[in-house]
């Protein structure tokens, strides 16, 4: 298997702009991660699915975030309008039984917002 | 106070060095992970233990949950093992990780 797949890897955009950022789970994955990395506040958690429907949003930044998952491969998260302040790396991640479970990290989504 | 605490924050170490890694948590908890991040980002999950002691090559982590406190050693270190390593916690009420902040391991040739 490939692995959690991230895209895009890096993307620089300018303040007001939307941002979206894809997530393709391991196959078979019944649990999809949300997480966003800064230097201030570590990782923290966003939101999380299991079997597609958003279980935990509480972590969702604001209205400005959202997050969606149509199918078992599939997850976006949107950033509408981005702000200087969202810039970190957003990692998606999956696995079989949540947190009691190994859990399958992609490489990242680095956003900068100017 | 942090509910997950790391020790030490950055560990420079020389190549074939016994390393340790500590976490401790202030909640009680039903699992806890180990994770590897490396220079380029990316995250690998190294452990999720709920109770004694784990090994895969060259790692071993151990868990006291009577202490609240985990170690992560590596055996014969080597360069390509300096990365930064995160403990999360999973609370006994919770569905999500707290995360501590990391240790950045160096392990010089």
């Amino acid at each position: 298997d490939a692995g959690v797949i991230q895209s895009p890897r890096h993307e620089v955009t300018e303040m007001g702009q939307e941002v979206t950022l894809r997530c393709k789970p391991i196959s078979g994955h019944d649990y999809l991660f949300w997480y966003r990395q800064t230097m201030m506040r570590g990782l923290e958690l966003l939101i999380y699915f299991n079997n597609n429907v958003p279980i935990d949003d509480s972590g969702m930044p604001e209205d400005r975030f959202s997050a969606k998952m149509p199918n078992a491969s599939f997850s976006t998260l949107k950033i509408q309008p981005s702000e200087p302040r969202d810039s970190a790396v957003y990692f998606c991640a999956s696995s079989f039984q949540g947190v009691v479970d190994t859990i399958y990290f992609g490489e990242g989504s680095w956003l900068t917002v100017v | 106070k942090n509910e997950v605490e790391q020790s030490p924050q950055n560990l420079t170490a020389q190549e074939g060095e016994f390393i340790t890694i500590n976490c401790s948590y202030s909640v009680g908890i039903s699992a806890l992970h180990w994770l590897q991040q490396h220079p380029g980002g990316g995250i690998v999950s190294l452990f999720m233990l709920s109770s004694g002691k784990k090994k895969h090559g060259r790692l071993i982590a151990t868990i006291n949950i009577q202490e609240k406190h985990s170690s992560l050693h590596i055996t014969a270190s080597h360069p390509r093992d300096s990365a930064v390593y995160i403990c999360a916690v999973l609370e006994t009420s919770g569905s999500r990780l707290t995360f501590g902040e990391g240790t950045q391991l160096t392990v010089n040739p």
